[in-house]
């Protein structure tokens, strides 16, 4: 069964870099298949897609969120990770790493989610 | 590249039916037939219900459909249950590998 989970700080200070990383157990972040992507949700509010990155290194993103995104993979370590850099409370949020299937371009493995708090 | 717009809430009783619009434009809902929806129950992740529009993944209940008509996308619940009471969100490819959600829709099992 395919996990997938998010790791980093749940704190961070205004204007400094969010930095995440999901660890993906029980397949291949090498598959032709899949992208893998960063989705986020403000607490009560709605979900943004941030970026998504293909295994060969292919980035996608945000345009909204693009100047401040930094979405790389790590294949030895079946690992993908997001930076956000310059952040204000506004990115203050429950951020999730997930699996998507590009030929039908749905998102169908999520991690549990983890909250990222904006704050001095 | 907006939000879809989805109506911020719907209710129905057990055993009704329910449709949940998500309108776009002609960039994103009305140029691809790839608009997926998602269940969020509190606290936890989404889950995938429908995906290009109207296929269900594997383990979802036929009671969920998905369509589409123009820069509008649906889905429909028949047959409400309790645990159908949950928040919903759907997403669509807007164009140059870029995906965008709406803002999402809680559905109240009266």
């Amino acid at each position: 069964q395919l996990q997938l989970q998010e790791s980093g700080p749940g704190l961070v200070k205004p204007s400094e870099t969010l930095s995440l990383t999901c660890t993906v157990s029980g397949g291949s972040i090498s598959s032709s298949t899949y992208y893998w992507g960063w989705i986020r949700q403000p607490p009560g509010k709605g979900l943004e897609w941030i970026a998504s990155i293909y295994y060969s290194g292919s980035t996608y993103h945000n345009p909204s969120l693009k100047s401040r995104v930094t979405i790389s993979v790590d294949t030895s370590k079946n690992q993908f990770s997001l930076k956000l850099s310059s952040v204000t409370a506004a990115d203050t949020a429950v951020y999730y790493c997930a699996r998507h299937v590009r030929s039908n371009d749905y998102f169908d493995y999520w991690g549990q989610g983890t909250l990222v708090s904006v704050s001095s | 590249q907006s939000a879809l717009t989805q109506p911020a809430s719907v209710s129905g009783s057990p055993g009704q039916s329910i449709t949940i619009s998500c309108t776009g434009t002609s960039s994103d809902v009305g140029s691809y037939n790839l608009v997926s929806w998602y269940q969020q129950h509190p606290g936890k992740a989404p889950k995938v219900m429908i995906y290009e529009g109207s296929k269900r993944p594997s383990g979802v209940s036929n009671r969920f459909s998905g369509s589409k008509s123009g820069n509008t996308a649906s889905l429909t619940i028949s047959g409400l249950q309790a645990e159908d009471e949950a928040d919903y969100y759907c997403c669509s490819y807007a164009g140059s590998s870029t995906w965008v959600f709406g803002g999402g829709t809680k559905l109240t099992v009266l």
